[in-house]
């Protein structure tokens, strides 16, 4: 069964803590995606890894940290000093031979 | 300016009707564009990529792209209730790293 797979689908925290969401794909492809998406607004890039063991910032990278150990995984983990935390996360993939990104089905994250 | 634009609705229209959804973009340069379905509290779906001038068409779906306009639409053709959803525009950027620029997305609601 191919394809991108983000775990818990939900995911409730408290404020302060740190919490660390899973991104796994078999799709073999090289580049890998974290966006967040708030309601009613578009998705807003936070980093991304076009290889294993590297990775860059992506437009607002402030209070989350990543690590690309596996071509496979690109957990994300968001930290106390986010400081908005709750919102709609999304992990999406892109083979580099290939322009078009696809999404995982996504965890929302809610911090009270 | 915002770089990706598109009208946020709701875009009401009847069943069997055509749809049309506008894209704006403001970065010349930017080469590959795609629409994204995003049914509520879903991730979104990747439905067309268009790449040069001129009209692409999927099934009852067409894409037409103007670089000297900046303009990007898609068509939706024999609307129907389940194509109610929130669509996406989304640009590639080469000087972003490949990566894209999404609009905060259209809300169309196909009425029975």
């Amino acid at each position: 069964d191919g394809g991108i797979t983000q775990s818990p689908k939900y995911l409730f925290r408290k404020e302060g803590q740190n919490v660390t969401l899973s991104c796994e794909q078999n799709l073999n492809h090289d580049a890998m995606y974290w966006y967040r998406q708030d309601p009613g607004q578009g998705l807003r890039l936070i980093y991304y890894s076009q290889i294993v063991n590297d990775f860059q910032k992506g437009d607002i990278a402030e209070g989350y940290s990543v690590s690309r150990e596996k071509k496979e995984s690109f957990p994300l983990t968001v930290t106390s000093a986010q400081k908005n935390p709750t919102a709609f996360y999304l992990c999406a993939t892109r083979g580099l031979s290939s322009y078009e990104q696809y999404f995982g089905p996504g965890t929302r994250l809610t911090v009270t | 300016q915002k770089e990706v634009e598109q009208n946020s609705g709701p875009l009401s229209v009847p069943e069997g009707a055509i749809a049309s959804l506008n894209c704006t973009y403001s970065d010349r340069v930017s080469q590959s564009f795609f629409w994204y379905r995003q049914y509520s509290g879903k991730s979104p779906e990747l439905i067309m990529s268009i790449y040069s001038n001129g009209d692409k068409e999927d099934g009852r779906f067409t894409a037409q792209l103007n670089k000297a306009s900046q303009y990007v639409s898609l068509l939706i053709r024999d609307s129907q209730p389940s194509d109610s959803a929130t669509y996406l525009c989304a640009v590639n950027k080469e000087d972003y790293g490949q990566n894209f620029v999404f609009g905060p997305g259209t809300r169309l609601s196909v009425l029975p």
